[in-house]
């Protein structure tokens, strides 16, 4: 079974400093990784995902994450954030080849901007 | 890409009620599910709502507790039935286009359900 750890729950930081938000996972098989953001009151949306090719994948709103094998790790970065950037962010794992599809969910991280 | 809404956007009921959870997409989808997702715990697949047959439920669900139906490619409803205080939670539906999970997932923006 697949399963995501996000290593911070909540992550404050300054409007133009730069961010990083841990994702970690766990698969016995290749995966697919996606991070999604979460504004207030509103639902999931797709921020990038890996499924294959570069390592390094963009996203939009100027968000990044960097495919690490050795690692299992699927970290996202934005080298400078806003006050608008302030939402939860989930990352998720799915199987690329056998088990399941379905995506797991990490707990979620949230980003703080302050002014 | 698809919207998706959901109806109500909140409620606040009593022990014991059933309340429906009503989701429309403004496009046709392949593949329509229901999530949980309580505060501070990741997203929780329900089921998956299968047009024109029963729904897909994971491990924990079951019918009985979240009646489902998905009568076209564009609208699904979650039930939940006789409701305790730990079915407060928000509940999200989602959507897929394509038909494999990994073609882009949209949410909508969840009920946020209280139950006293």
């Amino acid at each position: 079974a697949q399963s995501v750890t996000q290593l911070d729950s909540q992550v404050p930081v300054f409007e133009e400093a730069p961010v990083e938000l841990r994702c970690n996972y766990s698969s016995s098989v290749s995966v697919y990784l996606f991070w999604y953001v979460q504004y207030p009151n509103q639902g999931l949306q797709l921020l990038l995902k890996y499924l294959s090719g570069s390592t390094l994948v963009k996203g939009i709103n100027g968000f990044e994450a960097e495919f690490n094998k050795s690692q299992t790790s699927f970290h996202l970065r934005k080298p400078s954030v806003h006050i608008s950037d302030t939402a939860e962010y989930f990352c998720a794992v799915s199987h690329a080849s056998g088990g399941s599809y379905i995506p797991t969910f990490g707990r979620g991280t949230s980003l703080i901007v302050h002014p | 890409s698809a919207v998706i809404s959901q109806k109500p956007s909140r409620d606040i009921c009593q022990r014991g009620t059933s309340l429906t959870i009503q989701c429309q997409v403004d496009s046709q989808v392949t593949m329509m599910f229901w999530y949980r997702q309580q505060p501070g715990q990741s997203l929780t697949l329900i089921a998956t709502a299968n047009q024109g047959s029963e729904a897909t439920y994971e491990s924990g669900f079951v019918i009985d507790k979240f009646p489902i139906s998905r009568p076209n490619l564009t609208f699904s409803t979650l039930t939940v039935s006789n409701m305790s205080p730990e079915d407060s939670s928000i509940y999200l539906c989602s959507a897929v286009e394509g038909t494999s999970y990994f073609d882009t997932q949209y949410f909508g923006p969840g009920t946020r359900l209280t139950v006293l």
